[in-house]
């Protein structure tokens, strides 16, 4: 089956740091990516997505980098705020094959006033 | 421009009684996921589904859960003979394209269901 995991359940960082958020997935056909953000008691919101012939996208205060070497996906959030406090999932599927779209556990967001 | 509307927020079953999860998609959108949630778990595909099909429930127990798509309405989510392994909050999501185009799904808030 697939797998989908973070290398870690919580990060903790000051109001106004980058944040960085890593997820490794483990199927080397994998070829689109999604990050999304859950608050608590709510659904996950879409934040940026990469396709796997990308390595960088960036958005608003975000950037996705993709590294299809080592099957590594990463979130990096500039000038970190309060209100992104809150569990951060990425998620692949598989162009071709995938009906399912996989998800990892999520990292918990911490953001210190 | 109303985003995936799921009814209800919260629903409490007595163990052996039905539940019944709505979802309505975001307009122009007529593919629908429903997912499954347990505390400090990543997100499970249940089933897959467009207007008035089900194209992928692998991910749905053979017995007891249903979806449905119809053509006009929301999706509905079916749980026959509730059990406490049940109690879950479950997502649906909806999304433009099929899963392999390369288009985001967008989530609705959830049902929490709890089975007493």
């Amino acid at each position: 089956g697939e797998s989908v995991g973070l290398h870690l359940p919580t990060l903790s960082v000051q109001e106004g740091d980058n944040s960085i958020i890593n997820c490794a997935y483990s199927n080397s056909a994998s070829d689109y990516f999604i990050w999304y953000k859950q608050e608590s008691g709510k659904g996950p919101q879409f934040i940026i997505d990469i396709r796997s012939n990308m390595d960088k996208r960036q958005g608003q205060r975000v950037t996705v980098l993709l590294n299809k070497t080592v099957k590594h996906l990463s979130l990096q959030i500039a000038a970190t705020q309060p209100g992104d406090s809150a569990v951060y999932f990425c998620a692949e599927n598989t162009l071709n094959t995938g009906n399912q779209f996989y998800f990892g556990t999520g990292t918990s967001l911490t953001v210190i006033p | 421009n109303a985003g995936v509307m799921q009814n209800p927020r919260h629903l409490v079953r007595r163990r052996g009684q039905e539940a019944r999860l709505r979802c309505s998609p975001m307009k122009g959108h007529s593919h629908v996921y429903w997912y499954r949630q347990l505390p400090e778990e990543g997100l499970k595909f249940m089933v897959y589904l467009q207007k008035e099909n089900i194209i992928d429930e692998s991910g749905m127990p053979k017995e007891r859960f249903s979806a449905e798509f119809p053509k006009e309405g929301p999706s509905i989510l079916r749980i026959q003979q509730v059990v406490r392994g049940d109690s879950a909050a479950y997502f649906c999501a909806s999304s433009q394209g099929a899963p392999n185009s390369n288009q985001p799904q967008h989530f609705g808030d959830g049902t929490r269901l709890s089975i007493l």
